[in-house]
């Protein structure tokens, strides 16, 4: 696609629900991030993609966090079991190949509330 | 691990009047360097990167940085400020030896006052 987009753009829900965001990249891009930006923060690094592959899922903050990209091309994060500490914008950014020199694109991201 | 340091939460500034905004890095090994931009209800926007060649790199919309490794500094300037660039900037940081994490600062609120 032109850019990368992730929806839904917002979505509220209640603590210990589960929650599946949806990132679409550019469809030429190899790499996939995700992120999660609190609020007044800059964004923390989750884990990447490349392709369907997952090297790194380090920053995830605990086993209730997953991901996947089956198909090399859309990814989703799941939350299992939302907690409110769970509540921020989450952002979902791709790149050419992964380098470390190369441009990361942002989707819009999706601002999770967990009441 | 990397780590950056934006001094300036936030930073206001009048309508053309030189914009200033500070970024600090630490590591031993020089890191690749970006800045990105944020809009409201946008996604993040790379408006400069630095990758070793020229230390002084120039971005979009009229704006540059500078490497400075003795100072481990990668600081934001633009020479005159315009209504349009009052957003939030964040400066990032990529480990050279493993590429593929991106260490983020908390970012700046520039607002331009007319």
């Amino acid at each position: 696609g032109a850019g990368v987009s992730q929806s839904p753009r917002y979505k509220v829900t209640k603590r210990g629900q589960d929650v599946t965001l949806r990132c679409d990249p550019i469809s030429s891009h190899a790499t996939l991030y995700w992120y999660q930006q609190a609020l007044g923060q800059g964004p923390e690094f989750l884990t990447y993609f490349n392709y369907e592959a997952q090297p790194d899922k380090s920053g995830l903050p605990s086993d209730r966090f997953s991901a996947e990209r089956p198909e090399g091309s859309i990814s989703t994060l799941t939350i299992q079991r939302t907690e409110q500490r769970d509540s921020a914008m989450y952002r979902c950014a791709s790149s050419l190949a992964g380098a470390a020199t190369d441009t990361q694109y942002f989707g819009p991201g999706t601002r999770l509330t967990v009441l | 691990a990397q780590s950056v340091t934006q001094l300036g939460s936030h930073v206001s500034v009048s309508e053309g009047a030189l914009v200033l905004l500070r970024c600090n890095y630490s590591s031993s090994v020089p890191p690749y360097l970006f800045w990105y931009v944020q809009y409201p209800n946008q996604g993040l926007q790379l408006l400069l990167k630095y990758t070793s060649a020229a230390t002084l790199v120039k971005g979009i919309n009229g704006f540059e940085a500078e490497f400075k490794k003795s100072e481990t500094s990668f600081h934001l300037t633009k020479p005159s400020a315009h209504m349009s660039d009052a957003a939030e900037y964040f400066c990032a940081v990529s480990d050279r030896n493993t590429g593929n994490q991106f260490y983020f600062g908390t970012g700046t609120s520039l607002t331009v006052i007319p």
